[in-house]
């Protein structure tokens, strides 16, 4: 079975733009969840979704948001980056969002 | 305030010795224990997991074991190769209303297995 897979894997952008990254989950698994990771906080969560809809959300600012489509395939929008948003964005799937969570390798987001 | 709390960033082992990673929590509406091993410009991989309603979970080399009384959690590796040196995660899971909050990561410990 393919494991998580998030693209892109490596993203430039700058101050003030938008970006969108994308989660394929794996195959079977309705439950995508999305993670920060940084220096200084470590692995933080952001938000899951299941069934298309968002179930449960982390101490992260509007401007992260997401959304999971019926195939159970992910997006997540930053808007207006900052500096700080920098950082490694990971993807985690599991069947229904009680079970362990496998993640895929992330999307490393640098922000000038 | 940080819940999941892992106070040894490194931890160094001779190869073929057993290391001893742990971890400790303060919230005890975590009900599910998982640890993850990462290498660097790579995505967590999961490595062993633990419920609330056990003490002790053991998959090979890797054992896992639960004293929710301390709220501590520790990750036995035995015997130690070369190939374990990475970063260790540990994590926890509270169950909601809704279903399961997401994971609350510790800062993970590096460990280093030496030749």
């Amino acid at each position: 079975k393919a494991g998580v897979t998030q693209t892109p894997r490596y993203l430039i952008k700058t101050r003030g733009q938008q970006v969108t990254l994308s989660c394929s989950p794996i195959s079977g698994h309705r439950s995508v969840s999305w993670y920060q990771q940084t220096p200084g906080q470590g692995l933080q969560f952001l938000f899951e979704y299941f069934s298309e809809t968002q179930r449960n959300k982390g101490n992260f600012p509007g401007r992260f948001s997401g959304r999971q489509f019926s195939n159970s395939r992910s997006e997540m929008n930053v808007s207006t980056l900052e500096l700080g948003d920098s950082a490694l964005y990971l993807c985690a799937s599991s069947l229904a969002g009680l079970e362990t969570q496998y993640f895929g390798p992330g999307t490393r987001l640098l922000v000038l | 305030d940080q819940q999941v709390k892992q106070n040894s960033p490194s931890l160094s082992v001779q190869e073929g010795r057993i290391s001893i990673l742990n971890c400790d929590y303060t919230n005890s509406m975590f009900d599910y224990f998982l640890w993850y091993k990462k290498y660097p410009a790579e995505g967590p991989t999961f490595l062993i997991s633990i419920s609330s309603i056990k003490d002790k979970n053991e998959d090979g080399r890797f054992t896992v074991f639960l004293n929710k009384s301390a709220k501590h959690l520790s990750l036995h590796i035995v015997p130690s190769q070369p190939g374990d040196s990475a970063v260790y995660f540990c994590a926890a899971r509270a169950v909601s209303g809704g279903g399961a909050d997401g994971l609350t990561f510790g800062k993970g410990t590096h460990l280093i297995i030496q030749p």
